[in-house]
Formats: structure tokens, sequence, C-alpha cells
């Protein structure tokens, strides 16, 4: 069935440190893929989204590669700061407004 | 331009009571999306409404049902409250008229405690 899978965390990193955050996932098609961010106490922001195959999403230095042969769309930055400290979640939607999340993975850095 | 809404923020029921949570959309946003969000399950489609009718349905029981009105603004309810129903429950508003999946922007969330 229809599902997103993302690297486990939780994953502590230093500040200045390379992110990289797994994501793969399972659908038929061609799905609009998301990454989203949830700070503590809040609801979700859109941080970028790639709607076909090869694109490159971007936003606040973050980045994901919709890979269609791997069906992956890893979120990667290059210099994370404690600002970034978050829940990340990796969703698709296929054809309605019916996003499908992955578990979330909690990002803390650490000054 | 104001982003979505919704109220309360934070409720506390018991067992077998019901509850309705409001959501207001971005304003020219048609398609309002509700999701369930939980420590054990994440987060979970619920239903969407377009145009005052129910257009994508997830897996929950008939307990849960919504409702969209004509500004675009909706409510969901839960009837004969569980305790497995405490969550956080997100709306999130978009466009919705052009077939392939729109960016969804989300609310603040309610939390709901069942006692």
């Amino acid at each position: 069935g229809n599902s997103v899978t993302q690297m486990e965390g939780p994953v502590t990193l230093s500040e200045e440190a390379f992110l990289t955050i797994n994501c793969t996932y399972t659908a038929t098609g061609y799905p609009s893929l998301f990454w989203y961010v949830q700070y503590p106490g809040e609801g979700l922001q859109l941080l970028l989204k790639a709607t076909k195959a090869d694109d490159k999403g971007s936003n606040k230095g973050f980045e994901a590669t919709y890979r269609k042969e791997t069906t992956s769309f890893h979120l990667e930055k290059g210099s994370v700061q404690v600002s970034d400290s978050a829940v990340y979640f990796c969703a698709f939607a296929r054809g309605a407004q019916k996003l499908v999340f992955g578990q979330g993975t909690r990002l803390t850095i650490n000054p | 331009k104001a982003g979505v809404t919704q109220t309360p923020r934070y409720l506390i029921k018991t067992r077998g009571q019901q509850v309705t949570l409001s959501c207001s959309p971005i304003s020219g946003h048609r398609s309002v999306s509700w999701y369930q969000q939980t420590p054990g399950q994440g987060l979970q489609f619920l239903f969407e409404y377009f145009s005052e009718t129910q257009r994508n349905k997830g897996n929950f029981p008939g307990r849960f049902s919504g409702r969209q009105f004509s500004n675009s603004r909706s409510e969901m309810n839960v009837s004969t409250l569980e305790l497995g129903d405490s969550a956080l429950y997100l709306c999130a508003s978009s466009l919705g008229g052009t077939g392939r999946p729109d960016t969804q922007y989300f609310g603040p969330g309610t939390r709901l405690t069942v006692l």
C-alpha cells in the first residue's frame, strides 16, 4: 500500500554540521512530494516540495530532489543551526488533497 | 493574508461526550482537510471537504464526521469520545481546484484530551 518511510530519529547534530534525513515512498504513479517541519507547540509548516521526477525543492538552505528511480526524497542541509531543531515530516500526495506522512524525524542541533 | 485558524486550541472532555472543532481556511482556499496526530499512529488523514462536499475520506470510524460551510469554514465532530481520541487535530487548507495535489497550509491544531 501507499506509505512513507523516514530515517528514524532522534537525530542530534552539532551546529554547522551537514544534515541528511532519508525518505523513501511507496506509491503508484507520480505523486507530489513534500517536506513539512513542526516546531514545538506549533502546526506543520511546508518546508519544500517537488511535483515531478528530478525536480529539486529548496528553501531556507534545505534541499531535496525527487528521485523516481529510487522512490526517494532525501532532505539535506549543508550547515544546520540551532533554530533548525524541530520534527521533520516527509509526505506525498497523489491526485487528491490527501497527504500520506512518514513517522517524523526529531532533529536536535546543539550549539 | 491571515493563516489557517483553529478553535479552540485546547479541549478537555470525558469519555462518551461529543466535541466540535472549528477551522477557518486561508481566504480564497476552498479545500479543507483534517488530520489526527498521535504519538503512536503519527499523522493520519481524516477527510477533505471542497465546496461543501466531502471529497476524500480516511479510515476512521463513523464517529468522526465533518462539514463545510459556504464560506469554506469547516467543522469536525467526534461523537461518543474514547480515550484513544486524545490527539492533536490539525486542519489544512489549500486552493484545491486544480486536480493535482496543492500545497496544504496547516493551522496550529486543537489539542483534545479525553479523560
